[in-house]
């Protein structure tokens, strides 16, 4: 099974300011067929379930703020949120869609400072 | 409007089934592989198993293998996750959910085990 590890575990940032979470894999998820990297970022809020954020890795769903943004390749990958705004407070996981299982990051919660 | 709306979540003995149900409406339900993915309380997401579009094809996490059975009613818009010899770290919120194509989660079931 591909593992995902996120770092850190929490982080707290003032209104505004940049918030960077990275997901590590155990191995690529990079497909040869069509090189594109198969990993995912959620965003959960309290009581909802996830809401996709972006996918393939960088590539934000409809309706994503562009703050949100996603980088990386193999096995490593970022999710930044460029000014964090009261809103974004949540947990957020990476998720790789590269074989099966399907995995996901431990997650990591991002509060205001 | 889209919805995913899971059903059949309750609490069950250790070793008990259950069959969670989840009604799709407003898309063409039968175009698209469904999932399930359960959430522990307090803990993290764990993907449970996906079917295919007709119902051929099915997937399952190592940890559900053998006990889970997920399928699918194309004509009811309905996929169900049949579980077996259920076990108390099964208990978790069990969310429906048509992923990362046009990505959409369902509310969640709390399915609880424990005597």
């Amino acid at each position: 099974d591909i593992v995902l590890t996120q770092s850190p575990d929490s982080l707290a940032v003032s209104l505004g300011e940049r918030a960077a979470i990275n997901c590590k894999s155990s191995q690529s998820v990079l497909s040869r067929s069509n090189t594109k990297n198969s990993l995912a970022w959620y965003q959960q809020k309290p009581g909802q379930p996830p809401r996709l954020l972006i996918y393939g890795p960088s590539t934000r769903e409809t309706g994503v703020p562009d703050r949100f943004s996603g980088s990386g390749s193999g096995t490593d990958f970022t999710l930044t949120i460029s000014s964090l705004q009261a809103e974004d407070v949540a947990v957020y996981y990476c998720q790789q869609y590269y074989s099966i299982p399907w995995t996901f990051g431990q997650g990591t919660k991002v509060e205001i400072k | 409007e889209e919805q995913l709306v899971e059903s059949g979540g309750t609490l069950v003995q250790p070793g008990g089934s259950l069959r969670l149900s989840c009604a799709a409406s407003g898309f063409t339900f039968s175009r698209y592989w469904m999932h399930w993915v359960r959430q522990a309380p307090g803990k993290g997401l764990v993907w449970v198993s996906r079917i295919n579009n007709d119902g051929s094809t099915t997937e399952y996490a190592d940890s559900v293998k053998g006990r889970f059975t997920i399928s699918r009613d194309n004509a009811k818009n309905t996929v169900y996750l049949q579980m077996n010899s259920l076990r108390a770290e099964d208990t978790a919120v069990y969310y429906c959910v048509r992923m990362l194509d046009s990505d959409y989660w369902g509310q969640g079931t709390l399915v609880t085990v424990s005597s």
